[in-house]
């Protein structure tokens, strides 16, 4: 099993509708989580942490669900400079702060 | 603003050669990250840093040798480059339990 398991994709949406994303994680002592988006042939960039209560930020909300190990991340209103690959990224409980990535779920945004 | 910045964005190489990779970070951060990226397989870390002259292998580092001599400095050696190392490579810093800033990547091509 992998340590932090997204769906490829792609995403094909139209603009304006509602998206979500889930990534599954395998390791129950993980404590900081994050959403990172990566544009084509960019480095990725952090989107936004995710906290135990959820949070928001615009039209993007992240949700924790420990007990299921999974993480979610909500886009509403998608825009067509949303398309983008997203990943899910875990620590290791192991020590020295090492980051764990999913191999990334694509959006495509549409007219 | 953090900022983490990689000697070159297009590399290429020939089979057998000693490449350097280099990457600089401005914020004081322990942590120092060496990554590559191919596609369908996400980002794979090849070795991290957590100190000056400490290094940890990573998932894939067979191949590859680091180097960190300065806290804001991790370089990436390819001892003897091959043509399965054409890849994109990401340098990424952090402090302890917080988010990692990736440089804008170099991309490598051995022939």
């Amino acid at each position: 099993r992998k340590e932090v398991e997204q769906d490829p994709g792609p995403f094909n949406v139209p603009e304006g509708a509602t998206v979500a994303f889930n990534c599954t994680y395998s390791n129950s002592a993980s404590q900081s989580f994050f959403w990172y988006r990566q544009d084509c042939r960019k480095e990725p960039k952090l989107l936004m942490s995710v906290y135990s209560s959820g949070n928001e930020d615009g039209r993007f909300t992240a949700q924790l669900n420990r007990a299921s190990q999974y993480i979610s991340l909500l886009i509403r209103d998608s825009k067509l400079s949303d398309s983008a690959t997203y990943l899910c990224v875990v620590n290791d409980p192991g020590g020295y702060n090492k980051l764990i990535f999913g191999a990334g779920t694509r959006l495509a945004v549409h007219p | 603003d953090v900022k983490v910045t990689q000697s070159s964005r297009y590399l290429v190489k020939r089979t057998g050669e000693k490449v350097f990779l280099e990457c600089v970070q401005d914020m004081d951060h322990e942590n120092m990250f060496w990554y590559r990226q191919d596609p369908g397989l996400g980002l794979r870390l090849i070795y991290f840093s957590y100190d000056v002259k400490m290094k940890e292998k990573g998932d894939i580092p067979e191949g590859y040798s680091v180097s960190r001599e300065k806290k804001e400095r991790f370089s990436l050696i390819l001892e003897s480059a091959s043509t399965n190392q054409t890849s994109m490579y990401l340098c990424a810093s952090s402090s302890t339990n917080t988010e990692a800033f990736f440089g804008q990547g170099t991309r490598l091509t051995v022939v």
